[in-house]
């Protein structure tokens, strides 16, 4: 299957601080790219659906303003956590797909902790 | 999308065959059957997914009632790296392909 990768795996950054974190689909276009966070022993919540070019769409409850993702090109994502607190702490996935009706692929995730 | 219903955890002993079933009484005709699965710390993998038919591949096979409101994965030789958390999702076929993730079955190998 194709190949998607995340950047960094983990990372720690202290409260108020912003973090970025990257999603690159290596071996194909990602048209679209989506953005799950997962709490231990949790699901998978699906946070936001980003086309490439467009303004992404947030899930009811995720706050836009905290959360910025950026699909700027057909390879690549980021999720910003802007003001970061220690209940962001979280696994953060991305998954990208080429389109309506493609399969997802996800990446392999990024675990951050807020302390 | 459909929701699924799956048993929260299995235990299969290693070399046996594991079967999951997934309960998707609401399914719409043109809803495929996903499987996923997430190994600790990982993201999720594709496995397998079909429509109405039985599906195989080098994974596993996929048994799908005839009416289409159950499911059964199947791995036929279950290893040790086979232990992870199995989502059973369905979805439509065409316009957005959001994929809802359950709670799934935390499938456990055991020597």
């Amino acid at each position: 299957g194709a190949v998607v990768s995340q950047h960094p795996s983990r990372v720690i950054c202290k409260s108020g601080t912003s973090v970025k974190i990257e999603c690159r689909s290596l071996d194909f276009q990602a048209t679209t790219m989506f953005w799950y966070r997962q709490f231990p022993k949790k699901s998978l919540m699906l946070m936001a659906t980003s086309n490439e070019g467009s303004k992404a769409t947030y899930e009811q409850g995720v706050e836009k303003d905290k959360f910025l993702i950026n699909h700027a090109s057909l390879t690549l994502s980021t999720l910003t956590v802007t003001s970061a607190h220690p209940e962001d702490s979280s696994f953060y996935i991305c998954s990208a797909s080429g389109g309506i009706g493609y399969e997802q692929y996800f990446g392999p995730g990024t675990r951050l902790t807020v302390t | 999308d459909a929701k699924t219903t799956q048993p929260t955890s299995m235990d299969c002993a290693e070399g046996r065959a594991a079967n999951l079933p997934c309960n998707h009484s609401t399914i719409s005709g043109n809803e495929y059957v996903y499987w996923y699965r997430q190994i600790h710390s990982q993201g999720p993998q594709y496995i397998i997914h079909g429509l109405k038919n039985n599906e195989t591949n080098e994974m596993a096979s996929l048994i799908i009632t005839e009416d289409r409101k159950s499911s059964t994965l199947i791995l036929p030789h279950a290893t040790l790296r086979d232990t992870a958390v199995y989502y059973c999702i369905v979805r439509v076929s065409t316009g957005a392909n959001n994929l809802f993730f359950g709670t799934g079955t935390r499938l456990t190998v055991i020597p």
